[in-house]
């Protein structure tokens, strides 16, 4: 299966742990993309990255919130001292390039804060 | 400020009809737009695009409207089938914003039998 990989599935975490959540694009894709997905919505922006750069994060929060994704190995997105808000499903895509190219999705992460 | 709209929330179709879902945007910036199908406890997965130069984009059983005048495109789906039944979003995106997709709410579309 050559489709994003995203893991865990599902996560559980308490008040003030830490959260990680991993990514691997589609093979032969350089572009990753993390969105977040609250009950009843649609999905909204947080960051796009390429290999080694992080290229916009105008969607993610300043504080808290972080993501990587290096020359080896998936994207991160890591949430440090995780408060019941950020409960919710973050969603992860890739695309070959910019302009005409269709994102695609993995599965998403489900983000429970006990 | 909700730039991109999915005003029904939910609609139901006979299977054999035609289905039409609906989307409208604020932003005359964006050139690329998108349409999503999603299942429970599943990622969107990518149905058809256009982009901001065409008016209808054809892919089997699925078309694309856009009438950039009326900020407004559709999705027609004919004939729908049981397998339709999902929720259906909208994109969005501008070459100027990295093309980041602006997303609808969603519409789920059920099909009866």
């Amino acid at each position: 299966n050559a489709g994003v990989m995203q893991n865990p599935r599902h996560l559980v975490r308490r008040r003030g742990q830490e959260a990680r959540l991993r990514c691997s694009p589609m093979k032969g894709h350089s572009h990753v993309y993390w969105y977040r997905q609250l009950p009843e919505e649609g999905l909204k922006f947080m960051v796009y990255l390429q290999k080694e750069n992080i290229i916009d994060e105008s969607g993610m929060p300043k504080e808290r919130f972080s993501a990587e994704f290096p020359k080896e190995g998936p994207s991160i997105l890591r949430i440090q001292q995780v408060v019941r808000g950020d409960s919710a499903a973050y969603f992860c895509a890739s695309s070959s390039g910019t302009g005409d190219q269709p994102q695609h999705f993995g599965d998403g992460t489900r983000l429970s804060i006990l | 400020d909700q730039q991109v709209k999915q005003n029904s929330p939910s609609l139901s179709v006979q299977e054999g009809r035609i289905s039409i879902l609906n989307c409208d945007y604020t932003n005359s910036m964006f050139d690329y737009f998108l349409w999503y199908k999603k299942y429970p406890a599943e990622g969107p997965t990518f149905l058809i695009s256009i982009s901001s130069i065409k008016d209808k984009n054809e892919d089997g059983r699925f078309t694309v409207f856009l009438n950039k005048s009326a900020k407004h495109l559709s999705l027609h789906i004919v004939p729908s089938q049981p397998g339709d039944s999902a929720v259906y979003f909208c994109a969005a995106s501008a070459t100027d914003s990295n093309y980041q997709l602006i997303w609808g709410a969603g519409t789920k579309l059920i099909i009866k039998p």
